[in-house]
This record gives C-alpha cells, structure tokens and sequence, in this order.
C-alpha cells in the first residue's frame, strides 16, 4: 500500500528541468528522511538521492533532491533521454513501523 | 563492491508457500538490515519487512500474518516466506540492503518474479 503521493506521471524535452512531488504526513517525510529511487524499465530500482538531497557516488548533479514539512522534490535539470524511468519516493512511518513508498512517476522525455 | 543475488520458485498455485531466499556477496552482514520489497506487474513498490544479523525482524502489519524472514549469517543468506498465496501476491520480490542509520536501500538483488495461478 502506498502512502506516499506522487504525480503519476512528468514530461519534459531534452534539456528542460522536471520536478516531482512526494507528499507524505508527520509520521514519514514530517519526522523522516527521504530517499529517491530511479528504476529503468525491467530492472531493480536504483538508489538516487539519499537523506532527502544526497547523491550517492555515481549519481549526476543534475538530480537533486530537497524536503520541506510532510512534502519533499525530485527535480531533474538538464533532462536526457536516459533519464526515461519511473521514480520512487520512499520514507521510514514511524506509525507503521516501516517503510512507505510513494505511488511512483513516470518520467517521459519528449 | 556488494552484490545480492536471489532466488526461488516462480510459479506456485494457490494456497502454497512462496521461498525466496537472498545471498550476499561483499561487505559486512552484520551492520545492515535486510529486507524483501516487492512490486505487482505495472505497478508500484511495497515493503514486506526486514531482518538483522541476529535474526530479529520488523514486518509490513498488512502482510505480518503470512510472513517469515529469517537470516542464516553462516552462509550471509537471508530468506522470505509468505504462506497461502493467492493471484494477488503476484509480483516482481527484490531483496536489498538497509543501511539502517541511513534509512535507504543502497544494493538491491536482481529480483524473482513470482507468479500464482491455478
């Protein structure tokens, strides 16, 4: 069950900047760090943005990542074709005890 | 580097017992977690719950009733079962690591689809 809301799905042209929003609640992104994860198509997900605006070694810099209350943004500057993938938030819920995704958003590049 | 490699069944009928267990190659088993997440075909991830080194776990309330999750730090292995599948249950099964301070999954396996039909 997803708790986390994102878009279902952004769009850009090469070159433009995207951004997704994940919108959570006091129990997960209000009181948790949020992570960011990139999953290209028929492959596992892939860690992108950690502790809600770090980039583990490997990740380009035109992903970012910030966090503000219960809400948090995935931007992507630059878009490439490559970039084409479903994105994941996900946060700890310290009501459930666990960890919460987000709903999930496709990255299309026109 | 790290690498977690998984395997089990991919076909099971109703009302059996899906096992899927995960190895891990590289690095410390002891300072993680590890947990099982899984993801229906089209759609979207859900956590199942982890273990830790010393066998103790934390699972999904939703799913806590049909969940097993055990360790075998001899091997570096750890496993999944969830009883009494139905169609529902099927779904792409990843098994990655958590780096618990950190609260992320920064390896993940290759994952095991699982499908359940009569």
């Amino acid at each position: 069950q997803s708790v986390l809301a994102q878009p279902p799905s952004a769009s850009g042209t090469p070159g433009q900047r995207v951004t997704i929003s994940c919108s959570g609640s006091n129990s997960n992104i209000g009181t948790n760090t949020v992570n960011w994860y990139q999953q290209l198509p028929g492959t596992a997900p892939k860690l992108l943005i950690y502790t809600n605006n770090q980039r583990p070694s490997g990740v380009p810099d035109r992903f970012s990542g910030s966090k503000s209350g219960t809400s948090a943004s995935l931007a992507i500057s630059g878009l490439q074709s490559e970039d084409e993938a479903d994105y994941y938030c996900a946060a700890w819920d310290d009501s459930l005890n666990g960890y919460v995704f987000g709903t999930g958003t496709k990255v299309t590049v026109l | 580097q790290v690498l977690l490699q998984q395997w089990g069944a991919g076909l099971l009928k109703p009302s059996e017992t899906l096992s899927l267990t995960c190895a891990v190659y590289g690095g410390s088993f002891n300072y993680y977690n590890w947990s099982w997440i899984r993801q229906p075909p089209g759609k979207g991830l859900e956590w199942i719950g982890e273990v830790n080194h010393s066998g103790s776990t934390n699972l999904n309330p939703s799913l806590k009733s049909r969940v097993t999750i055990s360790v075998d730090t001899s091997k570096n292995q750890f496993s999944l079962k969830l009883s009494s599948v139905t169609a529902a249950d099927t779904a792409v099964y990843y098994c990655a690591r958590d780096l618990i301070q950190l609260q992320m999954f920064d390896f993940w396996g290759q994952g095991t689809l699982v499908t359940v039909s009569s």
